[in-house]
């Protein structure tokens, strides 16, 4: 079985800011790891993944995340964000036939 | 365009109703699954589907039904025994299971009367 933890619940952060979003994962097994973004009452959209390879996956909106199999994490960055990020972002992970995501972290851009 | 449509986006229901939730998508995509959002949390899976007539319970599935006669199709009954079915429902699909990118429907929010 995999788990997935989101160790923030809620980030705020101003307009033009460095954000980090942490996402550590536990699983027996090799492991496919996604980021997804979530605006206000609408489904998920993919902003990333990993599946082999580079470390370093860059996905959209400028956003990118850094594989560490040691640390068992895949953290989400973006080194200036925008109001128009504002939204919950959700890391998960895909091991077997199941995909299981964390908790979610609300990321809240200030002016 | 292609994409998963779910419907109705809002849905009222009385208590002790079943009621169904739509879920089509134009993907050719063998993988099916239904999600439940509860504010502040993040998804749980209901139930999913690798194939038509086939499909398997996710982690919360008591309360829930499904079926799968069409590829493009996957409808979620919220029947009666759902002790607490006030949620946000959200569908997904995938070419298959594991490593492929699922793909969202807009999510159908359900508020029990």
């Amino acid at each position: 079985a995999q788990s997935v933890t989101q160790l923030d619940s809620q980030v705020p952060v101003f307009e033009e800011a460095p954000v980090e979003l942490r996402c550590n994962y536990s699983s027996s097994v090799s492991v496919y790891l996604f980021w997804y973004v979530q605006y206000p009452n609408q489904g998920l959209q993919l902003l990333l993944k990993y599946l082999s390879g580079s470390t370093l996956v860059k996905g959209i909106n400028g956003f990118e995340a850094e594989f560490n199999k040691s640390q068992t994490s895949f953290h989400l960055r973006k080194p200036s964000v925008h109001i128009s990020d504002t939204a919950e972002y959700f890391c998960a992970v895909n091991a077997g036939n199941m995909l299981t995501f964390g908790g979610g972290t609300r990321l809240m851009v200030k002016p | 365009d292609g994409g998963i449509t779910q419907s109705p986006k809002y849905l009222f229901r009385k208590e002790g109703q079943n009621v169904t939730l739509s879920c089509e998508q134009n993907l050719n995509h063998d993988a099916m699954y239904w999600y439940r959002q509860d504010p502040g949390q993040g998804l749980r899976l209901i139930y999913y589907s690798q194939i038509v007539n086939d499909f398997q319970k996710g982690d919360i599935a008591e309360g829930y039904s499904v079926s799968r006669e069409k590829k493009e199709s996957f409808p979620l009954t919220v029947t009666s025994a759902q002790k607490n079915p006030t949620a946000f429902y959200l569908c997904a699909s995938s070419l298959r299971t594991e490593g492929d990118t699922q793909y969202f429907g807009p999510g159908t929010r359900l508020t029990v009367l």
